[in-house]
């Protein structure tokens, strides 16, 4: 599992709250990826992050947003859940060797 | 915009039978990665091809890439029940782009 994992695990919550998802790696990885995968779209990446308090956007970044404090975490925030985005969210790191990315366990967040 | 396109979508094999998956991208990409995705879990590295050409086989499993043409393929020799699963192609232009992914159902 490449030293990754996430939480919480499952998630319900309430249209309009905050939800924050947690990415921890023990390997020291400099990229960190946030995606997630909805029936019939595959994969899609929501933000990943190159360095310490360096983020970029992916292709479905709008209602999330992303830090980075420390190597080992990598949060994932949305600030007024929506329906849209129930989901499964992946964490994932990226190897040095062959730019292999390596996913967490996954996060199931349901919004009401 | 990058697209990549796997087909089929959904693929009911019978046990012993081979078959291929296809794997179709839009851009220049000198990196491919197929991964497996059982019900419920997360995503499993299989294969990763560096260059045209590349070639790499894991028991049932063999992965190719033809960059000239954009195209990837995953065969599958001899099918057996255990390898029903959900498998994604990805490449990386900069950025990963997955594909929709082929739910593959084995039958005895």
């Amino acid at each position: 599992d490449a030293g990754i994992t996430q939480s919480p695990r499952h998630k319900v919550t309430e249209t309009g709250t905050p939800v924050t998802l947690r990415c921890h790696q023990t390997e020291n990885h400099r990229y960190m990826y946030w995606y997630r995968q909805d029936p019939g779209h595959g994969l899609r990446l929501i933000h990943y992050s190159y360095g310490v308090k360096d983020t970029d956007k992916g292709e479905v970044s709008d209602g999330y947003s992303v830090s980075r404090s420390k190597t080992e975490d990598f949060l994932l925030t949305l600030e007024s859940a929506t329906s849209s985005q129930t989901s499964v969210y992946f964490c994932a790191i990226r190897s040095v060797l062959e730019y292999e990315q390596y996913f967490g366990p996954g996060t199931r967040l349901t919004v009401t | 915009e990058l697209k990549v396109e796997q087909n089929p979508l959904f693929l009911s094999m019978q046990e012993g039978k081979n078959y291929t998956i296809y794997c179709n991208y839009s851009t220049t990409s000198d990196r491919l990665y197929w991964y497996r995705q059982d019900p419920g879990k997360s995503l499993e590295s299989l294969f990763v091809l560096l260059s045209n050409g590349a070639v790499k086989q894991e028991g049932r499993l063999m992965a190719s890439l033809d960059t000239k043409a954009r195209l990837s393929t995953l065969h599958i020799t001899a099918a057996v029940h255990d390898l029903s699963a959900t498998y994604f192609c990805a490449v990386v232009p900069q950025k990963l782009v997955f594909g929709q992914g082929t739910r593959l159902t084995i039958n005895p």
